[in-house]
Order: structure tokens, then sequence, then C-alpha cells
């Protein structure tokens, strides 16, 4: 079955620290990848996809992921966070046709001022 | 362009009462979905509409919980009777329907049964 993989799930920084989340996905077709972001008492925010093309993918806000085919992972980036990027990440899958979206358990990350 | 829209934001309810939850898509968007999210966790695909027709409802708990989108814009979640677990934000989100169009997600409503 499809699955996404998100190897930590709680991440402390400090401000100008540089930021990797893992995401790591199951499937070995054609796949379609999704970041989003949920801030504290907001909705879900899509921060960046990849559907093709350049595997490297800008984002929102600095962010940006990697797609890396022979390793299966979409991991996102950022060189320098800030107080305000304390928020939950969720990455996600979508498989060639099939339009259910697959989702990571996500990833609560705080930075610490 | 306008959000996607949901009501209420908040509801807390008893254990086995009912309870329902709207929410109108952005316009245009085709495809709609109901997501359960309990915290600490990614959000669970409840239901999925493409207009007015179920596409995927596998994950739906049908002894209690429905669903629909009659005119194939808005549409309503209902959970009867609700049980503990059920204490969670359900979201819904909405996108064009097309291979490379993106979800966007309203703000939730946040269930607490009690």
């Amino acid at each position: 079955a499809q699955s996404v993989s998100q190897h930590n799930h709680h991440v402390i920084l400090s401000e100008a620290a540089s930021l990797e989340l893992g995401c790591n996905y199951s499937y070995g077709g054609t796949v379609n990848l999704f970041w989003y972001v949920q801030y504290p008492g907001q909705h879900l925010q899509l921060l960046l996809k990849y559907f093709s093309g350049d595997p490297l993918v800008k984002g929102i806000k600095g962010f940006e992921a990697e797609f890396i085919k022979s390793k299966f992972s979409f991991n996102l980036r950022k060189p320098s966070v800030q107080w305000s990027d304390t928020a939950e990440y969720f990455c996600a899958s979508i498989r060639g046709n099939n339009r259910k979206l697959i989702w990571g358990l996500g990833t609560s990350l705080a930075v610490n001022p | 362009e306008a959000g996607v829209a949901q009501s209420p934001r908040y509801k807390i309810i008893e254990k086995r009462q009912s309870v329902a939850f709207w929410c109108n898509p952005i316009s245009g968007h085709a495809t709609l979905y109901w997501y359960q999210q309990i915290l600490g966790q990614g959000p669970k695909l409840l239901i999925q509409f493409q207009n007015n027709g179920v596409v995927d409802d596998s994950q739906l708990p049908k002894d209690r919980f429905s669903a629909e989108r009659l005119k194939g814009v808005d549409s309503t979640l209902k959970i009867q009777p609700a049980k503990l677990e059920d204490s969670a934000v359900y979201l819904c989100a909405s996108s064009l329907g097309t291979q490379n169009s993106p979800l966007h997600f309203g703000n939730g409503t946040r269930l607490t049964v009690t």
C-alpha cells in the first residue's frame, strides 16, 4: 500500500538554525508530492508541490524541497528558520492517476526565539 | 479569491448526540473532501466528492457518519450518534479536480465529545 513516512515527529530549533525535515514515499511510479503547513490555530496551507521537471522546488516563505527519485524522498529545507515557522508540517503524495492524497503523520516544529 | 468556508468553528456535544458540519468550497472547485484530523496525526480522508458524486468513502464509518453534496457545491457532514473517539478537527478541502491541482483547506471544525 502507498505510504508516506516522516522521520522527525518533533523538532526544536533556535532561530537562524537550518531546517531539514525528512519525507519518504513508498510508491515507485509517477508521484505528485506536497508539503503542507499548519500554523497554530490555523488551517492547512500548501507550502510547495512537485509534479515534474526541476526536482528542486521553491515554495513560499523561503522553503524548498528536493525530489530524489532514487531515494524515494522529498525532504523539506529552509536555510534559516524564524520563530514564526513554528508549526506542524505535513508531507503528502498522490500516486499517478489515483487522486487519493496520502499523508504523513506530521512533524511538529518549535523554533525558540 | 474567497477560501473554503466551514462552520461552526467549534462544537461541544455529549456522546450519543448528533452533530452536523457545513462546508462551502471555493467557487468552481469540482472536488470536495472531508478529513478527520485527530490531535498529533495527519488528516484522514473520510469522503471525497467529485461534483455531487462520491469518489471515495472507504474510510467513512458509515454506521454513524454520513455526508452529502446534493447540488455539487456545498456539503454537510453528519455524525449520529457521536462517540468519544470522534473528538477531532474536521477539515473540508476543495480542489479543481485536475491532476495537478492542490487542495485548499478550510479552518476546520473542532469537535469535542464529552
